[in-house]
């Protein structure tokens, strides 16, 4: 099956910038997402990008798709101690609704 | 923006009980939901695709007769996890798509935490 790999972990200074790499294999992927978990939470969406697309910037908030790597970033500029979380990369493949995600991404934001 | 509501946030009952969880989609109708569970510290996993209308979807080694779902309306599906023992215990995630909007991402309810003693 398809695969999505992210680092575990990844600490920061508060104020900062944080990025957070993911890569994926299904080569047919339509769109990519990044999702926020806090714990004891649901997940939250942050962003998705487009597969056609190289960059989506949100305020604080750039995806950055390499689809030639099949390699996605989420880089969060100006990093506050709100965003320790867990970050999951995600994947929806061509013809199918369903998400195939990364293992999450814990960030520690240092004050 | 859309809302998906899950109910319970957190459930604690005896081995053997049968336990529902309900997710609804609260301001756009969905035809697919699907269920997930999460390990601690681990990712989420697909448990199952919930057709409004039809049968679920399970994946590979989901017990359909251990987890049964309902989705009898565009906007609520429901989980039963049937006869639960402490390894049924996990984070149970649901998540919705919106029907009018093939293009919008899924999204998530706050999830349940289910302990079973």
């Amino acid at each position: 099956g398809e695969d999505v790999e992210q680092s575990l972990f990844l600490s920061v200074r508060e104020g900062d910038s944080s990025v957070i790499n993911c890569t994926y294999t299904d080569s047919s992927s339509t769109y990519l997402y990044w999702y926020k978990q806090e714990p004891g939470a649901g997940l939250q969406l942050l962003t998705y990008i487009f597969s056609n697309m190289d960059m989506k910037q949100d305020q604080r908030l750039t995806v950055l798709l390499n689809k030639k790597d099949k390699h996605l970033s989420l880089r969060i500029a100006d990093t506050q101690t709100g965003d320790s979380a867990i970050y999951f990369c995600a994947e929806r493949g061509a013809g199918s609704y369903q998400l195939t995600f990364g293992k999450g991404t814990k960030l520690s934001v240092i004050p | 923006g859309a809302v998906v509501s899950q109910h319970p946030s957190w459930v604690i009952c005896k081995s053997g009980t049968s336990v529902k969880i309900e997710c609804r989609s609260l301001d756009f109708q969905a035809t697919t939901m699907f269920w997930y569970r999460q390990f601690p510290k681990q990712s989420l996993m697909l448990m199952a695709t919930s057709n409004e209308g039809s049968k679920a979807t399970y994946e590979q080694g989901v017990e359909k007769d251990k987890f049964l779902i309902n989705h009898a309306s565009l906007t609520l599906s429901t989980l039963t996890v049937t006869s639960a023992h402490p390894e049924d215990s996990s984070f149970y995630i649901c998540s919705a798509r919106d029907w009018g909007n093939s293009n919008q991402p899924q999204h998530f309810g706050d999830g349940t935490r289910l302990s079973i003693l």
